[in-house]
């Protein structure tokens, strides 16, 4: 079955220290990953995204993500937290039950990350 | 760009009442759009798929006679609750997107509170 694990509710790191919240994954073929911010009462804003490629991918506010094909993984990194990072996480791979353009995303359970001054 | 603008952003109203929420693709043209449904500290629950002129795809255990959409252009997708009663009160936000390896846009989501 395809699933996407965030397996941390929450991440507490300090500002100025790097930060990582992990992701795994479980699809079949090649996968589509995706990581999206959620800033409180806000809608979801996009990171950055891995289709093929660099597995070192670069998106938004200084993030990154590396893809990892033998463990199943699509960490979101960046060097140096901010406070203003705060906010709720998720990954995203694409469901590959269906092919075509109307294509869904499978969503993590999300992770709370906490950047602390 | 790719921005997506959701109207109202908040709404509070009786019970019985329907209620109409607005997705608009402001600079770009969304040949798919999503509702999804987020209860308190959940993840996103994805309620339908619609494409532009066509009928929308609900997932399982939504109500289409309960959550009427309609995308009736390619910058337009409406989601009406109908008839909305307590149990509907909940953080709902829709997405769009241009192309099938493009990332989906979403807007900032509408709070319905439901009395």
């Amino acid at each position: 079955a395809q699933s996407v694990a965030q397996p941390e509710d929450q991440v507490n790191v300090a500002e100025g220290n790097p930060l990582t919240v992990k992701c795994t994954y479980s699809v079949s073929g090649n996968p589509y990953l995706f990581w999206y911010v959620q800033y409180p009462n806000r809608g979801l804003q996009f990171l950055l995204k891995y289709i093929t490629g660099d597995n070192l991918v670069k998106g938004s506010y200084g993030f990154e993500a590396e893809f990892n094909k033998s463990q199943t993984s699509f960490h979101l990194k960046k060097p140096s937290a901010l406070v203003s990072d705060s906010a709720l996480y998720f990954c995203a791979v694409r469901d590959i039950r269906r092919m075509d353009s109307n294509y869904q995303l499978i969503w993590g359970a999300g992770t709370k990350l906490i950047i602390k001054p | 760009g790719a921005v997506v603008s959701q109207h109202p952003s908040w709404v509070i109203c009786k019970s019985g009442t329907s209620v109409k929420i607005e997705c608009r693709s402001l600079d770009f043209q969304a040949t798919t759009m999503f509702w999804y449904r987020q209860f308190p500290k959940q993840s996103l629950m994805l309620m339908a798929t619609s494409n532009e002129g066509s009928k929308a795809t609900y997932e399982q255990g939504v109500e289409k006679d309960k959550f009427l959409i309609n995308h009736a252009s390619l910058t337009l997708s409406t989601l009406t609750v109908t008839s909305a009663h307590p149990e509907d009160s909940s953080f709902y936000i829709c997405s769009a997107r241009d192309a099938e390896d493009q990332p989906q846009h979403f807007g900032d989501g509408t709070r319905l509170s439901i009395l």
